[in-house]
């Protein structure tokens, strides 16, 4: 069974860092893109951009290029979002989602990771 | 960046009924656009892709339509737990982009 797990809710205080994770199980891992997705309180869906697992070649969303890095570590399976300095905006829900066709087609998804930052 | 108008916002229907969803895209995106549903509280789940695909496990009362700028989204006949919102997303330019959402009630 594919699986995306991700990494518990997180309460931070503006320009502190971050790192928040995605499991991937039941699957070859590296045959896939992983894509970033926000939603903001009671708004709709943002692509924030991709990694491809196999070799770290990302594409950024403009919106978010240079505010968030995105890395992964083969030999766990585990895709990363991360955040150097945190700002109130970023409070929302992130979702990490298996890219299927070249990385466009979001075929699963995780659960999604509660980020909020408040001071 | 490629805009994706939905619409409508919101539409409140009765059980049975036939629902359909719009998708505009600002330039031509062919065939390129996947739906998703997403449930309160819930991760989205992909319904169709490649505009008129059926994802696997997916009810056949779901199907999309259409190429070019204007794209369809359809419930053949509206069950209580399709209430949910529902969103397009194009793939035919980097970077992906959503419809702001289409949120679907039971009268």
């Amino acid at each position: 069974e594919v699986q995306l797990v991700q990494s518990g809710a997180e309460v931070k205080k503006p320009g502190e860092s971050l790192r928040i994770s995605c499991k991937g199980s039941g699957y070859s891992f590296t045959s896939y893109w992983i894509s970033w997705v926000r939603q903001m309180p009671g708004k709709g869906l943002q692509w924030m951009g991709r990694i491809d697992s196999s070799d770290s070649y990302t594409n950024y969303s403009p919106s978010f290029q240079g505010h968030v890095i995105m890395s992964v570590d083969k030999s766990i399976n585990t895709a990363y979002l991360e955040w150097s300095s945190l700002k109130a905006s970023d409070t929302a829900i992130y979702y990490c989602a298996r890219g299927n066709s070249y990385g466009f087609v979001f075929d699963y998804w995780g659960q999604g990771t509660r980020v909020t930052v408040s001071s | 960046d490629i805009q994706m108008t939905q619409s409508p916002s919101s539409l409140s229907a009765s059980g049975g009924d036939r629902v359909t969803i719009t998708c505009q895209a600002s330039q031509d995106i062919r065939d390129s656009l996947n739906w998703y549903q997403q449930k309160p509280g819930k991760a989205p789940k992909l319904l169709i892709y490649g505009a008129s695909n059926l994802q696997t496990g997916v009810p056949s009362r779901f199907s999309g339509s259409g190429s070019g700028t204007h794209l369809t989204f359809t419930i053949s006949s509206l069950q209580p737990e399709d209430i949910a919102t529902y969103y397009c997303q194009q793939y035919a330019y980097l970077p992906l982009t959503f419809g702001g959402g289409t949120k679907v009630e039971i009268k």
